[in-house]
């Protein structure tokens, strides 16, 4: 079945400086999606990306996916402590099950403040 | 609007003991999902429905069994739990459409199994 893979899995940062987590398929994606579970929380939707290439930008968040639709990332200026959390990606390749999705394992993100 | 609801939200079992977990979306969600979650796992998909009446395994079925008589009603059955089934349980909904629809997540069930 379709495989993402997500690194790094942990990730400490102080206040202010800038985090990124990359997500990488071997099979070309329809889409990908990109959710935040804050500790104790329940995973929250944050975007999709669907284009080739595509940027969309949340604020301090920029999510990027790969021109060949194989990789993404989420690159987060200036953190603040708000930003602690558990973010995943989330992705449904061609020709798989409608609506099912293949979560990466996560970035665990700490802020020091 | 209360979006995913999950019941109970905390049980302690005994190994052998059986329960269900409830869930219900209030979305009108063709889609629903169970998945169990552990450190450094991720969410793990266990069984997934499409639509009333249907059900369809997903990662990791073992051990579980799940029904959708309603389409607003998602049930997560272990018919004799395990030590190894301690997790967190969640619940999720989605929307039919092109290509993938973002999931609505219940607040979880934290289970142990003792």
């Amino acid at each position: 079945g379709q495989q993402v893979m997500q690194i790094p899995q942990y990730q400490h940062v102080q206040e202010g400086e800038d985090f990124t987590t990359y997500c990488n398929s071997s099979t070309t994606l329809s889409n990908i999606q990109w959710y935040k579970q804050r500790p104790g929380g329940h995973p929250v939707f944050l975007i999709q990306l669907v284009k080739s290439g595509e940027v969309k930008k949340q604020k301090r968040l920029t999510f990027q996916f790969g021109e060949a639709k194989k990789n993404s990332s989420l690159h987060i200026t200036a953190t603040q402590t708000t930003d602690v959390g558990t973010y995943f990606c989330a992705a449904n390749d061609r020709g798989s099950t409608l609506g099912r999705l293949y979560f990466g394992r996560g970035t665990q993100l700490t802020v020091w403040p | 609007n209360a979006g995913v609801t999950q019941t109970p939200k905390f049980r302690v079992l005994k190994t052998g003991q059986s329960m269900t977990l409830l869930c219900a979306q209030d979305m009108n969600h063709e889609y629903m999902y169970w998945y169990r979650q552990d450190p450094g796992m991720g969410l793990r998909l266990i069984h997934y429905s499409v639509g009333e009446g249907t059900t369809a395994k997903g990662e990791v079925p073992d051990g579980y069994n799940v029904s959708r008589l309603k389409k607003q009603n998602f049930l997560l059955g272990l018919e004799s739990a395990a030590p190894s089934q301690t997790s967190v349980y969640f619940c999720a909904s989605s929307s039919f459409g092109t290509g993938s629809q973002p999931q609505h997540f219940g607040d979880g069930t934290r289970l142990s199994i003792l």
